[in-house]
């Protein structure tokens, strides 16, 4: 384990659940954020957190909506998705953004199916 | 703004033949470089940073990568595979600029194979 934890590990919905990714981490960093990793695409930053405040969305769909309520969790929710949202969904987290920054710690994903 | 490129996007070798994976970079600031590791199934793991000290940057499990300005390069290198070695790598780019951290931007990977 790296310090991040993703829930579930693997999450098959239909196209018109509701379901959400949950992540957690205990590293007492204070930025949080969500990446989807598709097959032979470069992972894509989603969205970002810094402090509990959302301070990027690289134009999501509304489909996807997250949530911080405290530094250590973050979660994504689903709703109406479609296929091509299938993929890796990674979450990470880093200590503040200054420099000599350390980089990101990630959690392993959860592996997404939409049907 | 920032950008990154991995020259291969598969890379074989023989168990203890050397390994290089090749990856430049564009960048406006001074960057910061990383390589992170995926092995199957799994999450990314931080193998090396590059932030401005040493340009020769030693991580773990014997990898090393030389920032090359001149080049805008910074190659991931290991002298000798091992089976376990066997994953996908990427190298990720952010820029420094007043003193804060932009975001990681990464490179689409290259997936390292190592035969017997």
């Amino acid at each position: 384990e790296t310090g991040v934890t993703q829930t579930p590990r693997h999450l098959v919905m239909g196209m018109t659940n509701k379901k959400s990714l949950k992540c957690e981490q205990h590293l007492g960093h204070n930025a949080m954020y969500w990446y989807k990793q598709s097959a032979k695409k470069p992972l894509e930053l989603m969205f970002v957190y810094s402090l509990e405040e959302r301070v990027e969305n690289n134009s999501v769909p509304s489909r996807f909506s997250p949530e911080c309520p405290n530094s250590s969790h973050l979660f994504l929710h689903l709703h109406t998705l479609q296929p091509e949202d299938s993929a890796l969904y990674l979450c990470a987290s880093s200590q503040d953004r200054s420099w000599g920054f350390p980089g990101y710690t990630f959690g392993s994903g959860t592996r997404l199916t939409v049907v | 703004a920032q950008s990154v490129t991995q020259l291969d996007s598969h890379v074989s070798v023989s168990e203890g033949t050397p390994v290089l994976l090749r990856c430049n970079y564009s960048s406006s600031y001074s960057p910061s470089l990383f390589w992170y590791v995926q092995h199957p199934n799994k999450g990314l793991q931080l193998l090396l940073k590059y932030t401005s000290a040493a340009t020769l940057v030693k991580g773990i499990n014997g990898f090393e990568a030389e920032f090359k300005k001149s080049e805008t390069s910074f190659h991931l290198t290991k002298p000798s595979a091992h089976m376990s070695d066997a994953a996908e790598y990427f190298c990720v780019v952010s820029e420094n600029y007043g003193g804060s951290q932009g975001n990681l931007i990464f490179g689409k990977g290259t997936k390292l194979s190592v035969k017997p």
